[in-house]
């Protein structure tokens, strides 16, 4: 499944680094989404970015920044991140259904993350 | 928060052997979805369940909303090793809401 892909798979940054995420989705779908994903925690919801626009920020640091140039690309952005950061970090795209009342999620691979 | 609470944590069975994951919760849901993830993987959709009390069978897999849309369960009949994994269940409010997760093992 290449639906949803993610760049770089693995990355190894010190504190004061900064470096970004990339995702694309080969959907055609209108909303995309960044989730953390820690060892023995659910999937926290970092951001919702639905027809460019962001609509969701779950009290995520600043030292995250997502940035959705277009509806089939999202980024994130990091800088001084701490070792607490370290996580797997998955995007998602979904088709927003305007009459509709669900949503499915169509996840990439993920990006493992490693705070030195 | 509507936190949704998955059961069992762990889950460590022979191949060939029947098994249930709950998800629970006490909020309702607009839809509930199902995902499989493998180590070092991203989930992977398996179902989308909508109406309360519907169920949806996926060859050995069988998913049951509930009537009252709280909660969801996933039954798997002769466990395969291939089944191995993560199972999160997924539920839309006013947005995704994902559960704790139980780690599947089939044992050869």
């Amino acid at each position: 499944e290449t639906g949803v892909t993610q760049t770089p798979r693995h990355l190894v940054m010190g504190m004061t680094n900064k470096k970004s995420l990339k995702c694309e989705q080969h959907l055609g779908h209108n909303a995309m989404y960044w989730y953390k994903q820690s060892a023995k925690k659910p999937l926290e919801l970092m951001f919702v970015y639905n027809f460019k626009e962001q609509t969701e920020n779950n009290s995520v640091p600043s030292r995250f920044s997502p940035e959705c140039p277009n509806s089939s690309h999202l980024f994130l952005h990091l800088h001084t991140l701490q070792p607490e950061d370290s996580a797997l970090y998955l995007c998602a795209s979904s088709q927003v259904i305007t009459d509709g009342n669900y949503y499915e999620q169509y996840f990439g691979p993920g990006t493992r993350l490693t705070v030195t | 928060t509507q936190l949704l609470e998955q059961s069992p944590q762990f889950l460590s069975i022979q191949e060939g052997e029947n098994l249930t994951v709950y998800c629970n919760s006490s909020s309702v849901f607009s839809s509930l979805q199902w995902y499989r993830q493998e180590p070092g993987e991203g989930p992977v959709l398996l179902v989308t369940v909508v109406t309360g009390g519907e169920v949806k069978k996926l060859k050995r897999l069988t998913f049951q909303f509930g009537d009252a849309r709280k909660d969801s369960s996933l039954h798997i009949t002769a466990a395969q090793p291939g089944d191995t994994g993560l199972y999160l269940c997924a539920g839309y409010g006013n947005q995704f809401y994902f559960g704790t997760g139980t780690s599947l093992t089939v044992i050869p």
